[in-house]
C-alpha cells in the first residue's frame, strides 16, 4: 500500500507571505495526485488534480507540483491570507482504480 | 440538497452500545465511501458501494462493524458494541462515477464519542 508523508509541524506565516507544503510518497508512482483542504468540523473539499505528465498545476493563488523522480508534490500559497488557514490534505490513488489514500494533512495558520 | 450530509452531527453513546450514523449522498452519484478520522490522523478508508456492485468492505475494522446502502442511495453504518477507540469522526463521501480521478464530496461528518 502507498505510503504519505505530509510536513509533520503545523505552519504559521504572515498574510501575504507564500506558504509551502510537501506531499512525500513512497511506493508506486501514481498517475495523479489530488488535494483537499479541510475547515474544523468540516469534510474535506477538493482543490486540485495533477497528473504525472503535468510539471506544474495552479489555480487562483494556489500552485502544485509533482516530481515522479522525487516522489513528491508541493502545494503553494501565494500572497496568503488568513482564510487560507485551514488543513491541507493529499490524496494519491490506491492500488486499484477506486480507491485515494490520505496523508495526515498539515495545518496552515496564516496571520494577519 | 445541494452537497453530501451526514446525521447525526454528534453522538456520544456508552461503551458497548451500537450505533447507526447515516450518510445522504449527492443525487445522482453512483460511488460512496465511508472514512475514520481520528484525531491528527489521515482519513481511514472503511467501506465504497458502486452501483448494485458488490461493496468493497476492505477497510472494516472488525466484524462490529458494518455498512448498507439502499437503493443506490442513502447509506447507514452501524457500529455495534462500541468500544472507546471507536471514537472519531466518521466522514462518508459520495462521487459520480466512483474512480479514482473523480472529486470526492464529503459530508461534514458524525463525531462519535464512545463513553
Amino acid at each position: 500500500s502507498q505510503k504519505i508523508e505530509q510536513n509533520s509541524e503545523a505552519l504559521n506565516i504572515q498574510e501575504g507571505k507564500t506558504a509551502t507544503l510537501t506531499c512525500n510518497y513512497t511506493n508506486y508512482s501514481p498517475a495523479y495526485l489530488q488535494w483537499y483542504r479541510q475547515d474544523p468540523g468540516r469534510g474535506p473539499v477538493f482543490l486540485l488534480l495533477i497528473r504525472e505528465n503535468e510539471k506544474e498545476k495552479r489555480k487562483e493563488r494556489l500552485k502544485v507540483t509533482f516530481d515522479t523522480t522525487l516522489k513528491q508534490s508541493l502545494f503553494h500559497i501565494t500572497a496568503s491570507q488568513p482564510a487560507d488557514s485551514a488543513t491541507y490534505l493529499c490524496a494519491l490513488p490506491a492500488s486499484n482504480d477506486y480507491k485515494l489514500s490520505f496523508g495526515a494533512g498539515t495545518t496552515v495558520t496564516v496571520r494577519a | 440538497g445541494a452537497g453530501v450530509s451526514q446525521s447525526p452531527s454528534n453522538k456520544v453513546t456508552e461503551k458497548g452500545k451500537d450505533v447507526e450514523l447515516r450518510c445522504d449522498p449527492i443525487s445522482g452519484h453512483t460511488a460512496l465511501y465511508w472514512y475514520r478520522q481520528s484525531l491528527g490522523q489521515g482519513l481511514e478508508f472503511l467501506i465504497y458501494f458502486q452501483g448494485n456492485s458488490a461493496p468493497d468492505k476492505s477497510g472494516l475494522p472488525s466484524d462490529r462493524f458494518s455498512a448498507e446502502r439502499t437503493g443506490g442511495s442513502v447509506s447507514t453504518l452501524t457500529i455495534q458494541r462500541t468500544q472507546q477507540e471507536d471514537s472519531a469522526v466518521y466522514l462518508c463521501a459520495s462521487s459520480k462515477q466512483g474512480i479514482s480521478t473523480d472529486t470526492q464530496y464529503f459530508g461534514p461528518g458524525t463525531r462519535l464519542t464512545v463513553l
